[in-house]
């Protein structure tokens, strides 16, 4: 059975602090890792879709990187702000599922931050 | 504005009834999936459909049931045999499910929250 897991299961921060958290899977067989960030009362949105080993993406103040060969991928949240409370979705895709767009979710991390 | 329909937010169902969660999208996407979400888990596939009239089963298909007579609209029906019906189901869309599937980034509706009278 192919796993993704996430930790922390949960995060608080302070305002301003920098955090990350990881999101590990199977390093056979890869052909994508996705993040969405998922805020109360919201849809899932999506952040990054990554597909090369030693990938790097940025918006604002997120940005991800990508380990292949080893099956991990970092999500970092530089100066958290209260809008940056959400729960953080990492999925994976695998080779076989290129063509039918097939994710395998994690459980998610959840990120508070306090003002 | 485009994106993804879900209707009711919430549901409630009696035993041995059969409802339907409905799932529109305005965003042209030809593949859509259904999820279902319990607490502390990540979502699970239930059904998938990469084009008009066509779908496949994902993880945890038994108990319910789906149709794509159209691009815009992918109803789930979750049935009596489905015996623990209780949680959270989101609908996605992405631009395509060919070849280039997994390198789309998916789209979410906001949800429909099943539970059982």
């Amino acid at each position: 059975i192919l796993n993704v897991e996430q930790s922390p299961q949960s995060l608080h921060v302070q305002e301003g602090d920098s955090t990350n958290f990881t999101c590990s899977f199977p390093s056979s067989n890869f052909y994508a890792l996705h993040w969405y960030r998922w805020e109360t009362a919201k849809s899932p949105e999506a952040l990054f879709v990554m597909t090369l080993n030693g990938d790097e993406k940025k918006k604002g103040r997120i940005s991800a990187t990508l380990n292949t060969k080893e099956g991990y991928s970092y999500l970092y949240i530089k100066g958290s702000q209260p809008e940056d409370s959400a729960t953080y979705l990492c999925a994976f895709g695998l080779v076989g599922s290129s063509n039918t767009g097939k994710l395998i979710f994690g459980q998610g991390t959840t990120l508070q931050v306090k003002p | 504005d485009g994106g993804i329909t879900q209707s009711p937010k919430y549901l409630f169902r009696k035993e041995g009834q059969n409802v339907t969660l409905s799932c529109e999208q305005n965003l042209n996407h030809d593949a859509m999936y259904w999820y279902r979400q319990d607490p502390g888990q990540g979502l699970r596939l239930i059904y998938y459909s990469q084009i008009v009239n066509d779908f496949q089963k994902g993880d945890i298909a038994e108990g319910y049931s789906v149709s794509r007579e159209k691009k815009e609209s992918f109803p789930l029906t979750v049935t009596s045999a489905q015996k623990n019906p209780t949680a959270f189901y989101l609908c996605a869309s992405s631009l395509t499910a060919l070849w280039t599937g997994l390198y789309q980034p998916q789209h979410f509706g906001d949800g429909t929250r099943l539970s059982i009278l």
